[in-house]
């Protein structure tokens, strides 16, 4: 088990331009989040998965913003046509429900988007 | 709806003394709270959980935290500060009905040797 996977760890992309960001969880985990951290802010949540099934989009989510989890196992963020204030950390984090109580939520390393 | 409160910025302490970081939550229900800390530009380390029990919970290197439902809080302590704890330390909690994480802003500590 090597944790939850995240990449790039850093990425620098022009206003406009589309990325893309993967997460791969803990295996064994059937839960998996996106958060988004500003400069000086805590984590906000973005969405939720239970295996494949997007569960919850929070309104920061705006229309540019998609996420999937094809078969359940690693998720993709998609940002579409960025901007300077799409700049943040992005955070992906895995729990298998039911367990967060004993075992928690583990979060990855995060990718880093500047929008220039 | 589920959120955290941490009232301090910046907590500076020097190394070998005492460090308390505060942390405030409100929830409907009963909480699960966490601590984790951040690195700069790293992801967030798990340092320790209340869930149930014991209102006094050991976590790692050398942290603990007060559960106080009645004052609704979670204080995470340290006995003695290193300077290697300077961090960003974020509180967290879950409603027990809830599934995603609601986050504090955050508590910079600075340790001075």
């Amino acid at each position: 088990d090597t944790g939850v996977s995240q990449d790039p760890r850093h990425k620098i992309t022009k206003r406009g331009q589309n990325v893309t960001f993967r997460c791969d969880p803990i295996s064994e985990h059937n839960r998996l989040y996106w958060y988004r951290q500003t400069l000086g802010q805590g984590p906000e949540f973005l969405t939720y998965f239970q295996n494949e099934a997007q569960l919850e989009k929070s309104r920061l989510l705006s229309d540019r913003f998609s996420a999937e989890r094809p078969k359940g196992s690693f998720s993709t963020l998609e940002i579409q046509r960025t901007e300077q204030g799409d700049s943040a950390m992005y955070l992906c984090a895995s729990s298998l429900s039911g367990a967060e109580a004993n075992y928690g939520y583990t979060f990855g390393s995060g990718t880093r988007l500047t929008v220039v | 709806a589920q959120s955290v409160a941490q009232p301090e910025d910046q907590v500076n302490v020097a190394e070998g003394n005492p460090l308390t970081v505060k942390c405030t939550y409100s929830v409907s229900g009963n909480p699960y709270l966490f601590w984790y800390v951040q690195y700069p530009n790293r992801g967030l380390q798990f340092l320790l959980k209340y869930i149930t029990g014991d209102n006094l919970v050991k976590g790692s290197y050398g942290f603990e935290a007060e559960f106080n439902k009645s004052q609704t809080s979670f204080h995470l302590k340290k006995p003695s500060a290193l300077v290697s704890d300077s961090a960003l330390y974020f509180c967290a909690v879950r409603d027990m009905g809830d599934y995603k994480l609601s986050f504090g802003a955050g508590t910079t500590v600075t340790v001075r040797a």
